[in-house]
């Protein structure tokens, strides 16, 4: 089946730098993207969305950018933090209102 | 945040027992969905209900059961466990179309 894969499977970053997480998508006809941050022992929880027909949005320190030509979408973080430790998901939607996730980026936050 | 809760947090449970995992929303929300996380799959979707009384399967549905006889809960059954179904289930819930999902904080289930 089809299935969204990640570029880097582990991400180490020096605390105040900043972060990006990169995703490759499958399907052309995905209409809706979601970022998910994972903690340890935790479920995962919303960061950002993108729609198929924006190229880029912005939250507080989370930018996700959308390359249709190629199918690939990024979250930078800016200025990383400790707390920003985890790991994330992408997310693409083409079938109902169902998403197919990654298997996850893990970022490390170095202090 | 208590709007979507699972229950139990942890199960342990012996191969050929049926196991039930509960999910409770409490914002009404219409979209209910199961997916289980393994290492190296990420989140793959079980099962996904539209409504009460609606129903359907998802990317890896076998072994598995699902009801939705009220709008709030959305229990998961393993009809028969089996090893391979030890994993981690997550529920989420999502109030419209254009949104996405809230999860719960998770089932660790170890089928021995």
């Amino acid at each position: 089946g089809e299935s969204v894969g990640l570029h880097l499977p582990t991400l180490s970053v020096q605390e105040g730098d900043n972060s990006i997480i990169n995703c490759a998508y499958s399907n052309s006809a995905s209409d809706y993207f979601i970022w998910y941050k994972q903690e340890s022992g935790k479920g995962p929880q919303f960061i950002i969305d993108i729609r198929s027909n924006m190229d880029k949005r912005q939250g507080q320190r989370v930018t996700v950018l959308l390359n249709k030509t190629v199918k690939h979408l990024s979250l930078q973080i800016a200025a990383t933090q400790p707390g920003d430790s985890a790991v994330y998901f992408c997310a693409e939607r083409y079938n109902f209102n169902k998403f197919y996730f990654g298997s996850g980026t893990k970022l490390n936050v170095k202090p | 945040d208590a709007g979507i809760t699972q229950s139990p947090r942890y199960k342990i449970t012996e191969t050929g027992r049926q196991v039930t995992l509960m999910c409770h929303q409490t914002w009404s929300h219409s979209y209910m969905f199961w997916y289980r996380q393994d290492l190296g799959h990420g989140l793959r979707l079980i099962y996904y209900s539209a409504a009460a009384d609606i129903t359907d399967k998802g990317e890896v549905p076998d072994g598995y059961v699902v009801s939705r006889s009220k709008t709030e809960n959305f229990p998961l059954t393993l009809e028969s466990a089996t090893r391979s179904q030890t994993s981690v289930y997550f529920c989420a819930s999502s109030g419209a179309h254009d949104y996405g999902y809230t999860f719960g904080s998770g089932t660790r289930l170890t089928v021995v």
